[in-house]
């Protein structure tokens, strides 16, 4: 099966730029989507298509995706940002598989 | 707006039945893909199902291939989940989420969006 890897928790000052990572291999050659989740809310999608941004997520979110990772850039991080974060791919062997996320703590 | 609404959610015992339904509005349902994913307490996300835009073709996590049904009433917006033979490992909230392409298929890999709020299934004696 196909497993994607997240660092459990991410720590980053206001302002500072947080990078969230997602291991997988050769996920480079997979689609990878990106969420946000806030206590008690529902997912949201911050990238999809590896790098693109859905209409009102704020420029200060970022993707990238080669090799065997895929980042997740969080630059000027605010307050608000403190939340779970979620990588995603389709896999032909293991249907639609999830990160096992990462907890962004802003200081 | 785009909006999920998902109902149906409470406490069964194990071995009972639920069904889930998720009210959509705000976009052609009928041109979607719709998926389920769940979320245990204080755990990951899990993909669970997803069902084609027209109903022709479903697709399931293994962990439920058997026991759960997914369907769409394209006339009434809603998809639903048919959960039996439940276990105390299927306790979580389901999402329902409507698929990122239209008229996508199932290996397309798309991404969710968005999500409905979520209803929790327990599932205990």
């Amino acid at each position: 099966s196909y497993v994607l890897t997240q660092p459990p928790s991410v720590s980053v000052a206001p302002g500072k730029t947080a990078r969230i990572t997602c291991g997988g291999n050769n996920i480079g050659s997979k689609s990878v989507h990106w969420y946000q989740q806030k206590p008690g809310q529902a997912p949201v999608l911050v990238i999809y298509y590896d790098s693109d941004r859905p209409s009102g997520i704020p420029e200060r979110f970022s993707g990238s995706n080669s090799g065997n990772t895929a980042t997740l850039t969080i630059s000027r991080v605010e307050a608000g940002d403190e939340a779970d974060y979620y990588c995603q791919v389709w896999d032909s062997s293991s249907d639609h598989v999830f990160g096992t996320g990462t907890k962004v703590t802003v200081l | 707006q785009v909006q999920l609404v998902e109902s149906g959610g409470g406490v069964v015992q194990p071995g009972g039945s639920l069904r889930l339904s998720c009210a959509a509005s705000g976009f052609t349902f009928s041109s979607y893909g719709m998926h389920w994913v769940r979320q245990a307490p204080g755990k990951g996300l899990e993909w669970v199902a997803f069902i084609r835009y027209d109903g022709s073709n479903k697709y399931y996590a293994d962990s439920v291939k058997g026991r759960f049904t997914i369907s769409r009433d394209n006339s009434k917006n809603t998809l639903y989940l048919q959960m039996n033979s439940l276990r105390a490992e299927d306790t979580a909230v389901y999402y329902c989420a409507k698929d990122g392409g239209e008229y996508s298929g199932y290996d397309d890999g798309n991404w969710f969006d968005p999500w409905g709020q979520g209803t929790l299934v327990t599932v205990s004696s």
